[in-house]
């Protein structure tokens, strides 16, 4: 199973709103995870079974979508989350596949 | 505290070989599925292995027969044995655990280990 993030970097301002898309290359349902990743540092889970939001990740960050297309929405960038998102399909558990990643810088 | 810590990266020659250890604590590691990732540098993370907790592993078909997985759960430890290395096997490896069910995602990750391939 492919994903295929867009897009794979952008540039936004902190108080935007920021979207980020996700599709698989065949149906995953809501098996879908997004992680954050800081440069020098390991991923970290923001939000499983494509909506759920892990414990302790504010409530800025939403995911929604289910089959191929999902989405990661951002309601207000802040400072700290600049940073390069993944999404990663389990449908296929064990056997896992991540998007390439999409970056967000500082405008 | 919750934590993975991975050893056992350095420099090897192609062809060579390498093993990698994790160490677990803060949690019964014997009930979690867990994984190895890497990252090349500038790229993308990539699955490089699984392991239940029953002991069945599983591989992508870029390192099948060259990586092996397994746990000691006596001693909280996971390793990935890597054989006949190759440059395109250089980069940061990470363990991460993977609650159950399996659609939670890798919730726990350690800080990673440096593999770097070359003559």
């Amino acid at each position: 199973i492919q994903l295929t993030q867009s897009p794979s970097s952008l540039s936004a301002s902190v108080g935007d709103r920021v979207t980020i898309t996700c599709r698989a290359s065949q149906g995953i349902s809501s098996y879908l995870a997004w992680y954050q990743q800081k440069p020098g540092k390991a991923p970290k889970l923001l939000i499983y079974a494509a909506s759920t939001l892990q414990s302790g990740v504010p409530s800025r960050f939403s995911g929604s979508g289910s089959g191929t297309d999902f989405t990661l929405t951002i309601s207000s960038l802040q400072p700290e989350d600049f940073a390069t998102y993944y999404c990663q399909q389990l449908n296929s558990y064990p056997r896992l596949t991540f998007g390439g990643g999409t970056k967000v810088e500082i405008k | 505290e919750v934590q993975l810590v991975e050893s056992g990266g350095g420099l090897v020659q192609p062809g060579g070989s390498l093993r990698l250890s994790c160490a677990a604590s803060g949690f019964t590691f014997s009930s979690y599925d867990m994984h190895w990732v890497r990252q090349a540098t500038g790229k993308g993370l990539e699955w490089v292995s699984a392991i239940g907790t029953a002991g069945d592993t599983y591989y992508p078909g870029s390192v099948k027969g060259r990586f092996t997985i397994s746990r000691e759960n006596a001693k909280n430890s996971l390793y990935l044995q890597m054989n006949s290395l190759r440059a395109g096997d250089t980069a940061v490896y990470y363990c991460a655990r993977a609650p159950s069910p399996y659609y939670y995602g890798m919730d726990v990750w350690g800080q990673g280990t440096t593999v770097t391939v070359s003559s």
